[in-house]
């Protein structure tokens, strides 16, 4: 059965500053992953996804993430966070039938 | 292209009531899906439809049932709803049987609070 951990429940950052969250996947194969966004009261989005290729993929609003298979990770990156990044992030993992597997989510909060 | 929709978007029930939440896309999606999300245990499967005219249970199934009344609508029912079904419902959907894709679409979301 796929899996996925996010580490960090909360991640706190300054406007401005760089961010990492962290997703580290159990598959068997090559799975399908995704990384959503959640603003407050709202339902998930997109922010990007991986399928094959090249393991560096681009999202939307800067984000990019990484694909490694050495370490079962999946990192979400972002080179200069703005206030309006402040959300939750979830992680999932994919076996290509539609169904995904969900992290329980890092909140992320950004300072002024 | 309203996307997915959900209905209600608030709802508060007693316990041992039952109601229904609804769900709508016009995207042309094969597959739908109910989650629940509660604090810190992130989105938990409750049950999702391959296709029209199929259902399968999810994680966490017991205490709901779904009907896929057509390619648009998928709706889950609670026949006697519990405290421990307050939460907050999302409906997605997806299209499958294509290489790349799965991606879900997600609702606004209906909050339940059973007290």
């Amino acid at each position: 059965a796929q899996s996925v951990t996010q580490p960090d429940i909360h991640i706190t950052v300054s406007e401005g500053a760089s961010l990492e969250l962290r997703c580290n996947y159990s598959y068997g194969a090559t799975p399908y992953l995704f990384w959503y966004v959640q603003s407050p009261g709202q339902g998930l989005q997109l922010l990007l996804k991986y399928f094959s290729g090249d393991t560096l993929v681009q999202g939307i609003k800067g984000f990019e993430a990484e694909f490694k298979r050495s370490q079962s990770s999946f990192n979400l990156r972002k080179p200069s966070v703005h206030w309006s990044d402040a959300a939750e992030y979830f992680c999932a993992v994919g076996a290509g039938s539609g169904k995904s597997t969900f992290g329980d989510g890092t909140t992320l909060t950004v300072k002024p | 292209n309203a996307g997915v929709t959900q209905t209600p978007k608030f709802q508060v029930l007693k316990t041992g009531q039952s109601m229904t939440l609804q769900c709508a896309q016009d995207m042309n999606h094969n597959s739908m899906y109910w989650y629940r999300q509660d604090p810190g245990m992130g989105l938990r499967l409750i049950y999702y439809s391959a296709s029209e005219g199929t259902t399968d249970k999810g994680e966490v199934p017991n205490g709901y049932n779904v009907s896929r009344l057509n390619k648009r609508e998928f709706s889950l029912r609670l026949e006697s709803a519990a405290p421990s079904q307050t939460s907050v419902y999302f409906c997605a959907s997806s299209e499958t049987g294509v290489e790349g894709t799965d991606t879900q679409y997600f609702g606004p979301g209906t909050r339940l609070t059973v007290l």
